[in-house]
């Protein structure tokens, strides 16, 4: 999923399989990233987030990577089940941090 | 317990009239917030309150009145409503205005169709 696009991209997977959805930013200088998970009919939801000064951070059956180098950051699904099937987004602060600003999402169709 | 709650869920209204969608947290937070989200899925911000006072005004039409009574309740003001305005329109909080490793929590949402 990348910060600006012109439709929704989807990511499709078999029940079971890892799942990982990307996420490019364009500033350098951002320090804190927040993965959101959105499923059908309801709110953002807080999934997961990182700290510039770590590569990874995991939770339960998901996993998120930084990369500074190349501004790339990937949110990993082990054993992706179907209540997973969502649109997610990456996030971060900015303004000054008073304000999230929301890359353009994926969407996650999980197959039995 | 419903942390941030929003009412109605669902609107359907014509062109020109005048709606408020109504938003409540019970989390104790100091900072709240409406974002609009497309029919592309794109989520923008629109507003942001601390404890009562406007942050972030992110040159949304004036026909948009964000009314803050007090810091547990933001409530959304649309005058005149036009086609564009069609969209799911959500209220959220956090627990200060400063976001560095501090989370956003949405509501469900409310689904605004202008006809």
């Amino acid at each position: 999923g990348e910060s600006v696009g012109l439709h929704l991209p989807t990511l499709s997977v078999q029940e079971g399989d890892n799942s990982i959805i990307n996420c490019a930013y364009s500033n350098s200088a951002s320090d804190y990233f927040i993965w959101y998970k959105q499923e059908s009919g309801k709110g953002p939801q807080f999934i997961i987030d990182i700290r510039s000064n770590m590569d990874k951070r995991q939770g339960q059956r998901v996993t998120v990577l930084l990369n500074k180098t190349v501004k790339h950051l990937s949110l990993q699904i082990a054993a992706t089940q179907p209540g997973d099937s969502a649109v997610y987004f990456c996030a971060e602060p900015s303004g000054g941090y008073n304000k999230l600003i929301f890359g353009a999402g994926t969407r996650l169709a999980v197959h039995p | 317990d419903t942390a941030v709650s929003q009412t109605p869920k669902y609107l359907v209204t014509q062109m020109g009239n005048d709606k408020s969608i109504k938003c409540e947290q019970n989390l104790g937070h100091d900072t709240m917030y409406w974002y609009k989200q497309d029919s592309k899925k794109f989520l923008k911000i629109m507003f942001s309150y601390n404890n009562k006072e406007l942050i972030i005004n992110e040159t949304v039409p004036n026909r948009f009145s964000p009314k803050s009574p007090d810091k547990a309740h933001l409530n959304l003001h649309i005058n005149s409503l036009e086609l564009g305005d069609s969209a799911v329109y959500f209220c959220a909080s956090s627990r200060r205005q400063d976001l560095s490793g501090n989370t956003i929590y949405f509501g469900e949402g409310s689904w605004l169709t202008v006809v």
